[in-house]
């Protein structure tokens, strides 16, 4: 069964760095997306992307944040300046629609 | 008002038992709906989607009330294997919108 992929499975960053979290969709899928869950808490939206643009992201999702699929397979998100709240589980999500999404096993950043 | 509302429970269950879970949602512009499962530390996975007629899934079966805004989860004959944190998801459609909305998730933990 085709699975969505994501490395790193764990990021350690240091405040005000940047980092770059990667994606692998699943190969038919043409819409992808970007949660993130901090510990203990609930999965949130960040970004939707469709049509090699983003077509919603959430208030979370602020000048710090960009995605990009730089070469037609691999979807990424990057952190320009992390901070110490942006430590999460981060989760890509694709669909081969616009109706289910199915989610990779995650990265979890931790920035120190 | 949360967008979507769980009970977080634990619910604490013995092998063979048949329980429920229920969830409310707030936008009654909602228009689908899934349970996600999720284990300890790893990505939601898509359990079932909620149609408005109720459908089943082996031991599983989901129920959509549109009218009072309410969606539930039954699992019956319960496994060890069923322990997990279920997440009820809601999704808005309508122009660019596809995001998943989470609730916090509801614990199960089966005993045996």
């Amino acid at each position: 069964e085709p699975e969505v992929t994501q490395t790193p499975s764990h990021q350690v960053t240091q405040m005000g760095q940047e980092v770059i979290l990667r994606c692998v969709p699943i190969s038919n899928h043409l819409y992808f997306y970007w949660y993130r869950q901090i510990l203990g808490q609930k999965v949130e939206f960040l970004v939707s992307f469709y049509n090699n643009e983003i077509s919603e992201k959430s208030e979370i999702f602020d000048d710090q944040f960009s995605v990009e699929r730089p070469d037609g397979s691999n979807f990424t998100l990057k952190i320009r300046s992390t901070k110490l709240e942006d430590s999460a589980m981060y989760f890509c999500a694709t669909g081969d629609s616009s109706y289910e999404q199915y989610f990779g096993p995650g990265t979890r950043l931790t920035v120190t | 008002r949360k967008e979507v509302e769980q009970d977080p429970g634990p619910f604490n269950v013995p092998e063979g038992a048949t329980v429920a879970f229920n969830c409310t949602y707030s936008n009654s512009a909602s228009q689908s709906f899934f349970w996600y499962r999720q284990d300890c530390r790893k990505e939601p996975k898509l359990l079932m989607s909620v149609y408005s007629s109720g459908n089943e899934d082996g031991r599983f079966t989901a129920q959509l009330n549109r009218a009072s805004q309410y969606i539930s989860l039954l699992i019956r004959d319960s496994k060890l294997s069923d322990s997990a944190t279920y997440l009820c998801v809601v999704k808005v459609t309508g122009g660019a919108t596809n995001k998943l909305i989470f609730g916090t998730g509801t614990l199960l933990a089966v005993q045996p």
